[in-house]
């Protein structure tokens, strides 16, 4: 099962929008809606910032948006602050032999 | 409140074998799908495995197939990650993660390190 591909890095300036994508095949994004997003911090653990394409969990901002279109998801951070900056990476169930795999990780730098 | 508390890591040499441990509380254990994640030093995150709320169901990444092995003990709320036969590429930090059914993994443990290296 080969990683979802997303590109190395990612920037915008306080107060634009900046959004990822995440781009897998039809045997995982393409196949279901249960693509997520993860927000990590240097040394932490991941946080869950979307899942099911376009959910958030309690306690995550509305800023954080996801949407889906074919074999490629996305998500869009708008609004950006300081604390935003960070790895940023996708993840897809992708069928019963494999079930997951994880994005190739976005770096997001707060100018 | 949700707690996953892994344990375990350590230095171990190539070919050794090394258990980790995660200990949850603060949910019903048995009512939810778990994983165990990892992460190389300066690299992405890679899923390792996952097992059902019943433990019936099980699978493993295809890199660790044949020697890593997922369980679970819900009396003890305990999930588990037998590794065997380990690889210097095996070095990463591992976390233990809840399943959003499905849809993602909601709550992570802080990971433990494992070392393989001679």
């Amino acid at each position: 099962q080969s990683a979802l591909t997303q590109p190395p890095s990612a920037s915008g300036s306080p107060g634009q929008s900046v959004t990822i994508s995440c781009t897998g095949t039809s045997s995982d994004v393409g196949a279901y809606n249960y693509v997520s997003w993860y927000q990590q911090h240097p040394g932490k653990a991941p946080k869950l910032m979307i899942y099911d394409v376009n959910k958030r969990p309690s306690g995550v901002p509305d800023r954080f948006s996801g949407s889906k279109s074919g074999n490629t998801a996305s998500l869009t951070v708008s609004g950006l602050q300081a604390e935003d900056e960070a790895d940023y990476y996708c993840s897809s169930y992708a069928g019963s032999n494999n079930p997951y795999v994880f994005g190739t990780g976005t770096k997001v730098t707060v100018l | 409140q949700v707690q996953l508390v892994e344990s375990g890591g350590g230095v171990v040499q190539p070919g050794r074998s090394l258990r980790l441990s995660c200990v949850a509380s603060g949910f019903i254990f048995s009512s939810y799908t778990m994983h165990w994640v990892r992460q190389a030093p300066g690299k992405g995150l890679e899923w390792v495995a996952a097992i059902s709320e019943d433990g019936n169901r099980i699978h493993h990444a295809d890199s660790v197939r044949g020697r890593f092995a997922i369980s679970r003990d819900s009396f003890e709320n305990t999930l588990s990650l037998q590794m065997s036969s380990l690889r210097v590429d095996d070095t990463a930090v591992y976390y233990c993660t809840r399943d959003l059914s499905g849809g993602g993994c909601d709550y992570w443990g802080q990971g433990t390190l494992v070392t393989v290296s001679s």
